[in-house]
């Protein structure tokens, strides 16, 4: 069965402590893997997509990374306007468009 | 979020009642999603739609109609709403790299 299982639940950090959130996966095979934040009361908001093992994208203070069974996003030097759940997604090569497979996100806390 | 219109934006039923939640955009794709969210789970797809006057189930479907009427509208019905259904709903488009979230729809059946 095809699963996302995202840790930590839940990450306290404080500003400027830099930090990993973990994206474990299972799927029959992978057609890209999607990060995405989500403010309270907001919709998913997009931030990568990664779609082979070694590949690595950046935005600001953001880094992800992906194996072939994990994604981590890096948070290097958070501030608290970071504070956000991030949640993980796959997308399964069988799965036509935005069909997607989501762990039960991370929320991240930072602290002044 | 510009280009996915969910409304309305809160729903308050009692157990029994019918609604449908509405989801038009404005970005000319064809394909669009109904996702649920709820506490420690994750989002769910519920149902979705490759194009226009086409629809197929997701993970979820028990309990939900959809109709896909034209390319802008995705509309999400509980003919019979019960408690199991209080979530956030999400509706979603493919912007071909990557799915585009509207706002949600809070909805609690009491």
């Amino acid at each position: 069965e095809d699963q996302v299982t995202q840790s930590p639940e839940a990450l306290r950090l404080q500003e400027g402590e830099s930090s990993s959130l973990n994206c474990s996966y299972t799927v029959s095979g992978l057609r890209g893997l999607f990060w995405y934040r989500q403010d309270p009361g907001k919709g998913p908001e997009f931030l990568f997509t990664l779609y082979s093992a070694g590949e690595e994208k950046e935005k600001e203070r953001l880094k992800a990374t992906l194996t072939k069974k994990e994604s981590f996003l890096h948070i290097t030097a958070p501030k608290p306007e970071d504070s956000a759940t991030y949640l993980c997604a796959v997308q399964a090569t069988y799965n036509q468009g935005g069909k997607l497979i989501f762990g039960q996100g991370t929320e991240l806390s930072v602290k002044p | 979020n510009a280009g996915v219109t969910q409304t309305p934006k809160f729903q308050v039923l009692k157990t029994g009642q019918s609604m449908t939640l509405q989801c038009a955009q404005d970005m000319n794709h064809n394909s669009m999603y109904w996702y649920r969210q709820d506490p420690g789970m994750g989002l769910r797809l519920i149902y979705y739609s490759a194009s226009e006057g086409t629809t197929d189930k997701g993970e979820v479907p028990n309990g939900y109609n959809v109709s896909r009427l034209n390319k802008r509208e995705f509309s999400l019905r509980l003919e019979s709403a019960a408690p199991s259904q209080t979530s956030v709903y999400f509706c979603a488009i493919d912007r071909g790299t990557e799915a585009f979230f509207g706002q949600g729809t809070r909805l609690t059946v009491v």
